[in-house]
């Protein structure tokens, strides 16, 4: 899981496999963002979950979120070399200020 | 279609030396601007944010000041680097709260 000053984690999958990131958050929220970031790249938003969505689904990619226990997740089913990339979960904690997790990154071998 | 544009791509400068790193937003009037800083291998984290001309508040603490002196633009700068200071900066914007749109970054490496 990811949440705040943590390091990167690293997930490494082959091809065709389904991977899950985890996400946890320590302030209420009512949106979930996760981003991917490809290297030297700045992040671009993927998917996001409000508080009254308990899965969202984007092609191969599904989030999830549990408001209960402040967590989020994002699957990838299917993944390809090219879902190779730096993925974090982010969410407002009041106002402007917009907190990232960790990061989790994935590494798809052929 | 809004675009953002980052100055410059990349920077190297010595321990002490002054910076200004740009950030430039077209097609949006009235943005949400963010400044956010990575480490190598790092999360983000938010350094500034700010929601209108002459407005900006600041996050966290790093030695580190911005400005929005037009509606489009965003600067962030220090008279005085610290080898801390090295890592990626990127600016994005947003509206209504929602989600952010990045720049792609400016590498600064402070030797």
């Amino acid at each position: 899981s990811q949440w705040g000053e943590e390091n990167l984690q690293a997930l490494s999958i082959q091809e065709g496999e389904d991977v899950t990131m985890n996400c946890s958050y320590k302030t209420y929220t009512t949106v979930v963002h996760w981003y991917r970031q490809d290297s030297g790249r700045g992040p671009a938003l993927i998917i996001l979950i409000r508080s009254n969505e308990r899965e969202k689904r984007s092609g191969r990619l599904r989030a999830t979120l549990d408001t209960s226990s402040q967590s989020s997740s994002l699957s990838i089913t299917a993944a390809q070399c090219e879902d190779t990339a730096v993925y974090f979960c982010a969410t407002r904690t009041g106002g402007y200020k917009v907190v990232f997790g960790s990061g989790t990154r994935l590494l798809v071998s052929p | 279609a809004q675009t953002i544009h980052q100055w410059p791509v990349a920077e190297i400068k010595a321990v002490g030396s002054p910076l200004s790193l740009g950030c430039t937003i077209k097609g949006k009037s009235s943005p949400n601007l963010y400044w956010y800083w990575q480490a190598t291998g790092g999360t983000l984290q938010q350094l500034f944010y700010s929601i209108t001309v002459g407005q900006v508040e600041s996050v966290v603490q790093l030695n580190l000041s911005a400005s929005r002196p037009k509606d489009d633009q965003f600067i962030l700068s220090t008279e005085k680097l610290l080898l801390s200071h090295s890592g990626f900066y990127l600016c994005a914007w947003s509206t209504s709260n929602e989600r952010l749109f990045f720049g792609h970054g400016t590498k600064l490496s402070v030797l």
